[in-house]
């Protein structure tokens, strides 16, 4: 089975700062790859999803993510940090059918 | 706004009630998903239904019941919870492969369930 494994469960950074949050794979095939966020009590909304078209992917609201093979990962960055980013964001990773697996999530908070 | 609709929002119940929740989509899907998501704890799928016919059941106890009569509505029927039971539950809904790129989940809001 596949899996992904999200390191920090909490990050916090400062308004303007730079955003990593780290994002690993398990994987035998190329997969597919996304970030999601999520506020609360909301529900899952994609940033950003890689589907071999290209290594650098942007999503919205300023994020984007690299696919690195290499590294399995899938790193997600933002330049400068909002207040409104914080929020809970999970990666996550489908295999060739339905399923999808979460990573445990990181709490973003930004300081003001 | 992801054309994933959860209702209700908001769910009290006591142990002994049954109740359901509902989810629809018009994305043009075949794949839905149940999951819950309790605090302190990773998202967990319970449900997949692909086509209309129940895919895969993560060991969730009998007490949650899905129905899926068409491939825009699942529902989730809840009969005698225990409160551990409290949590997000959400629903998604996917195409079927990947093919053309389509290859994410969406969401619902999600019903937010206390069991008393």
């Amino acid at each position: 089975a596949q899996s992904v494994t999200q390191l920090g469960s909490h990050v916090s950074v400062s308004e303007g700062a730079l955003v990593l949050l780290r994002c690993n794979y398990s994987s035998s095939v190329p997969p597919y790859l996304f970030w999601y966020v999520q506020y609360p009590n909301q529900g899952l909304q994609l940033l950003l999803k890689y589907t071999s078209a290209a290594t650098l992917v942007k999503g919205i609201n300023g994020f984007e993510a690299e696919f690195k093979k290499s590294e399995t990962s899938f790193h997600l960055t933002k330049p400068s940090a909002h207040m409104s980013d914080a929020a809970e964001y999970f990666c996550a990773v489908r295999d060739t059918g339905n399923q999808f697996y979460f990573g445990t999530g990181t709490s973003l908070t930004v300081i003001p | 706004e992801t054309g994933v609709t959860q209702t209700p929002r908001h769910l009290v119940m006591g142990m002994t009630n049954k109740k359901s929740l509902k989810c629809e989509q018009h994305l043009g899907h075949n794949a839905m998903y149940w999951y819950k998501q309790s605090a302190k704890k990773p998202l967990e799928l319970m449900f997949v239904y692909n086509f209309k016919e129940q895919t895969e059941n993560n060991s969730v106890p009998s007490r949650f019941s899905p129905e899926c009569p068409n491939s825009s509505h699942l529902f989730l029927h809840l009969h005698t919870l225990q409160p551990e039971d409290s949590a997000l539950y959400l629903c998604a809904s996917s195409h079927p492969g990947t093919g053309g790129g389509n290859t994410e989940a969406f969401f619902g809001q999600g019903t937010r369930l206390t069991v008393v």
